[in-house]
């Protein structure tokens, strides 16, 4: 049945490595997003591409990057940039340049600094 | 710059009773409107949304409220039931790009017997 996958679910990553966060839609979306939620601070943006080989920064971008080769699938690699990586990630997608349409999220990974 | 915020961070409601959350946008070329339920460890699920082009959209015992002057939405939850209880996100997105999600920070319910 059709819907986005995160994975893993809970990840831990030592300081100052690098790790990624993995997101499959069979959707069939155009668009899809990586978001963070923090205590007190709601889902915040950090990447979002519209298309194929295409994406956007959002308003938390620092210490992010993504890839979008295929439709499918959306990585987002937290580097070792990223001064406070421990969160909650959340993926999601839509139907791409369609207006009044809703996201449908995966269930996100929680990633842990240790 | 917080373009939709929702000031009332929790709400402790009695079970049967109207729950009514609130959501402050900041960027008028917003013109669609959405309100999402997440539980926690879990995606956020879709409820209900609204067009600008609206003021009222019902779905069941959810109803959004919309006032493009005040620049200003709520949902209203009647009756409120138990299972209401998780963190309610508004979110908006404009034409000038339908793609930009943009979410608040969120509204704890507790819904009590």
């Amino acid at each position: 049945d059709g819907g986005i996958t995160q994975s893993p679910k809970y990840l831990f990553r030592k300081e100052g490595q690098n790790v990624t966060l993995s997101c499959e839609q069979n959707l069939n979306h155009d668009a899809m997003y990586w978001y963070r939620q923090d205590p007190g601070q709601g889902l915040r943006l950090i990447y979002y591409s519209q298309i194929v080989n295409d994406f956007q920064k959002g308003d938390i971008a620092e210490g992010y990057s993504v890839s979008r080769e295929k439709k499918e699938s959306f990585p987002l690699t937290v580097t070792s940039a990223q001064k406070n990586p421990t969160a909650f990630y959340l993926c999601a997608s839509k139907p791409g340049g369609l207006p009044n349409t809703e996201a449908f999220f995966g269930q996100g990974t929680r990633l842990t600094v240790v | 710059d917080q373009q939709v915020k929702q000031n009332s961070p929790s709400l402790s409601v009695q079970e049967g009773r109207i729950s009514i959350l609130n959501c402050d946008y900041t960027n008028s070329m917003f013109d669609y409107f959405l309100w999402y339920k997440k539980y926690p460890a879990e995606g956020p699920t879709f409820l209900i949304s609204i067009s600008s082009i609206k003021d009222k959209n019902e779905d069941g015992r959810f109803t959004v409220f919309l006032n493009k002057s005040a620049k200003h939405l709520s949902l209203h939850i009647v009756p409120s039931q138990p299972g209401d209880s998780a963190v309610y996100f508004c979110a908006a997105t404009g034409s000038y790009n339908t793609d930009k999600l943009i979410f608040g920070t969120g509204t704890r319910l507790q819904v009590f017997p």
